[in-house]
């Protein structure tokens, strides 16, 4: 299957710095990314969806100014926490859907703790 | 509103067992759907995906069925393995050709050595 690559795998930061994930497609273009969130045990809450050349749609609840989105090719999506704090720790997942019959495929996660 | 769940939540079994996971959607209007597992703390990988034209799809162990009248999905798996292991996760692409998946909750399956 094609390949998602996500970095940095994990990250720690403290309060109020911004961290940046990225997101790219390695064997394949994505003209469209997606973003979600995974607290514990739960299931993945699609965050926002990220369009090449185009602004993010975001879900209804989340914070356009807070997770910023960037689609600037059709490898490569990236996404920065701002002013960060302690409840945005969690796990972050990027996905990315192949042409044709539109499989989607996921990066391996990027887990954020901020102290 | 498409919502779709999976039952049963958890689930463990001894090594060698056959088994079968469920997914359920409430709208019928399905693009495709996809399994996913999820081993703890990394990404989702996929496992088998069936257009809304198709019946099942199968890979390896794995056999995956689609009747989309009923809104239902299985996930059969043949002789499990202690790697078999992880939460198994459907999503349902609506049919509106929207862009975006609806995720189940998860299955967490043991496979008992």
């Amino acid at each position: 299957g094609a390949v998602v690559s996500q970095h940095p795998s994990r990250v720690i930061c403290k309060s109020g710095t911004s961290v940046k994930i990225e997101c790219r497609s390695l064997d394949f273009q994505a003209t469209t990314m997606f973003w979600y969130r995974q607290f514990p045990k739960q299931s993945l809450m699609l965050m926002a969806t990220s369009n090449e050349g185009s602004k993010a749609t975001y879900e209804q609840g989340v914070e356009k100014d807070k997770f910023l989105i960037n689609h600037a090719s059709l490898t490569l999506s990236t996404l920065t926490v701002t002013s960060a704090h302690p409840e945005d720790s969690s796990f972050y997942i990027c996905s990315a859907r192949s042409g044709g019959d539109g499989e989607l495929f996921f990066g391996e996660g990027s887990r954020l703790t901020v102290l | 509103k498409q919502e779709v769940t999976q039952i049963p939540a958890a689930l463990s079994v001894p090594e060698g067992e056959n088994l079968v996971l469920n997914c359920s959607f409430t709208d019928s209007a399905i693009y495709n759907l996809q399994w996913f597992r999820q081993d703890p703390g990394k990404g989702l990988t996929s496992l088998l995906l069936i257009q809304s034209s198709q019946r099942e799809q199968t890979s390896g162990r794995l056999n995956a069925s689609l009747d989309k009248s009923s809104g239902r999905s299985t996930l059969y798996i043949a002789a499990s393995q202690p790697g078999d292991s992880a939460t198994y996760l459907c999503a349902v692409r609506p049919g509106n050709y929207g862009q975006n998946f609806v995720f189940g909750p998860g299955t967490r399956l043991s496979v008992l050595p």
